[in-house]
C-alpha cells in the first residue's frame, strides 16, 4: 500500500535555508507534489516532480528526488516568514489518488 | 482565471442531519476530487469524478457520497451526520484524471456537527 511519511516540526531563522524531507512507499509513483497550507486556507500547489527527474527548481524552491531510496526533499532557500506554514508531500501512484503525508510544520524565527 | 470555489465555507449541523457541499472546478478542468482533513487522520481520499462518472473511491462509508455534473461542478453529500465527520472538506480539480495532472485545491468547508 501506499505511505508518505514527513517530520513533523521544523523551526528555521529568517534568511536560513528550510530543508523539508518525505519518504514514500509505492515504487509505482510516478508524480510527486508539495503542497503549503496556511491557517484557514486550502492547499497552495508549489512544486511537482516526475519520477524520471532527480531534481527541479523553481526560483527559490528545489525539489530533489532519490527515487532508490523513495525519498523527497523541499528545500527553500533564503526561508522568510511569511514560508510559515505546513508543508505537505504527496504521492499519485498506480491508483491515481492522492496519498499525502502528515504535513510538516514550519516555523521561521525572525 | 478563477480558482477553486467551495461553498459554503463554514457549516454547522447536529448528529442526524445531513448536508450537501458545492465546488466550482477551475473553468477548463473536468476531474473533481475530495478530499477529508482532520487532525488526528490528516488528508483522506474521499473519492473522484471525471466526465458525470466516479473514476476512484477511499476507504470511507456509504454515508459519504457525491457526483459531478455536466458543467463539471461538483457536490459531496454526507447523511445521518456523525462527531466524527467534524472536519475541514476540501475539494481538487485538475485538467484530466491523468497522473500527471496536478489538482488545484479549494480553500474548503469548514463543517462542524454539534
Amino acid at each position: 500500500g501506499e505511505d508518505v511519511e514527513q517530520s513533523l516540526f521544523l523551526s528555521v531563522r529568517e534568511g536560513d535555508s528550510s530543508v523539508i524531507n518525505c519518504t514514500y512507499t509505492d515504487s509505482s509513483s510516478t508524480y510527486l507534489y508539495w503542497y503549503k497550507q496556511e491557517p484557514g486556507a486550502g492547499l497552495q500547489l508549489l512544486t511537482y516532480i516526475f519520477s524520471n527527474m532527480d531534481m527541479k527548481q523553481d526560483q527559490r524552491l528545489t525539489v530533489l528526488l532519490n527515487k532508490k531510496d523513495k525519498h523527497l526533499s523541499l528545500r527553500i532557500a533564503d526561508t522568510q516568514t511569511g514560508d510559515s506554514a505546513i508543508y505537505f508531500c504527496a504521492e499519485r501512484g498506480s491508483n491515481y489518488k492522492l496519498t499525502f503525508g502528515k504535513g510538516t510544520l514550519l516555523t521561521v524565527n525572525p | 482565471k478563477a480558482g477553486v470555489t467551495q461553498t459554503p465555507r463554514y457549516l454547522i449541523k447536529t448528529r442526524g442531519q445531513q448536508v450537501t457541499l458545492s465546488c466550482s472546478p477551475i473553468s477548463g478542468h473536468r476531474s473533481v476530487s475530495w478530499y477529508q482533513q482532520t487532525p488526528g487522520q490528516g488528508l483522506q481520499f474521499l473519492f473522484e469524478y471525471f466526465s458525470e462518472t466516479q473514476r476512484n473511491k477511499g476507504n470511507f462509508p456509504g454515508r459519504f457520497s457525491g457526483r459531478q455534473f455536466s458543467n463539471s461542478r461538483s457536490e459531496m453529500n454526507v447523511s445521518t451526520l456523525e462527531l466524527g465527520d467534524s472536519a475541514l472538506y476540501l475539494c481538487a480539480s485538475s485538467l484530466s484524471d491523468g497522473r500527471n495532472q496536478p489538482q488545484h485545491f479549494g480553500d474548503g468547508t469548514r463543517l462542524s456537527i454539534l
